[in-house]
């Protein structure tokens, strides 16, 4: 069963905003430091942003700084990725992890598709 | 921190034993994981510390390593680990990096 599911990707024009969810099934989230991770088409992986368990420490990739911003509602137990001004080179596969501490990824889904074309 | 894996590609028979390089730009002291990723998946925790195996890894899976070196070895490669496989550092963050990765084929 997927513990980690991701949803919101789809298809969106340079400039634009897209928002990705991420729901979490089988453990709470509440205590548990959670990240966005993107794999753009062919290529390796690349972390985007980290939420501590309350949300109090947030941290992004330059990459994305200034443009995209992470969230959560633990009584969801959801995290969310709110991604504005977007570009082409955004476009990649994201995926959302569980993070042991802030240290590695333990546990991710299965990853939505962002692409950002005209 | 600019992780470096190598080779980018591996051809290695089935049964036969492969090994993976990291390159850390500085020391990270043994604060590396593994991760393996199969087309169209997720990647998949293999290794944290360097050399402990997560949960349900099998033993054919090995780490070594520390500061600036580290490898992973298959000892005995079976058809399911022809795979992508990154390191990731998790000594200075942010950010947390990974190496480009090494394909394992056939």
């Amino acid at each position: 069963q997927a513990l980690l599911v991701e949803s919101g990707g789809g298809v969106v024009h340079p400039a634009r905003s897209l928002t990705l969810s991420c729901t979490v099934s089988a453990f709470g989230i509440s205590s548990v430091t959670m990240a966005w991770v993107r794999q753009a088409p062919g290529k390796g992986l690349e972390w985007v942003s980290l939420i501590s368990y309350d949300g109090t420490d947030k941290y992004y990739a330059d990459s994305v700084k200034g443009r995209f911003n992470i969230s959560r509602d633990n009584s969801k137990n959801t995290v969310y990725l709110h991604m504005n001004s977007l570009r082409p080179n955004d476009t990649a596969v994201y995926f959302c992890a569980k993070m042991k501490l802030a240290l590695y990824f333990d546990l991710w889904g299965q990853g939505t598709l962002v692409t950002v074309s005209s | 921190i600019v992780m470096t894996q190598s080779p980018v590609t591996l051809s290695v028979s089935p049964g036969e034993r492969a090994t993976l390089s990291c390159r850390a730009s500085q020391s990270i002291r043994r604060n590396l994981a593994w991760y393996q990723q199969k087309p169209g998946q997720a990647p998949k925790l293999l290794i944290y510390g360097a050399s402990t195996r997560a949960a349900s890894i099998p033993a054919r899976f090995s780490g070594s390593g520390s500061e600036t070196e580290f490898t992973l070895t298959i000892s005995s490669l079976q058809s399911e680990d022809f795979a992508v496989y990154y390191c990731q550092q998790y000594d200075n963050w942010p950010p947390w990096t990974f190496g480009q990765g090494t394909k394992v084929e056939i």
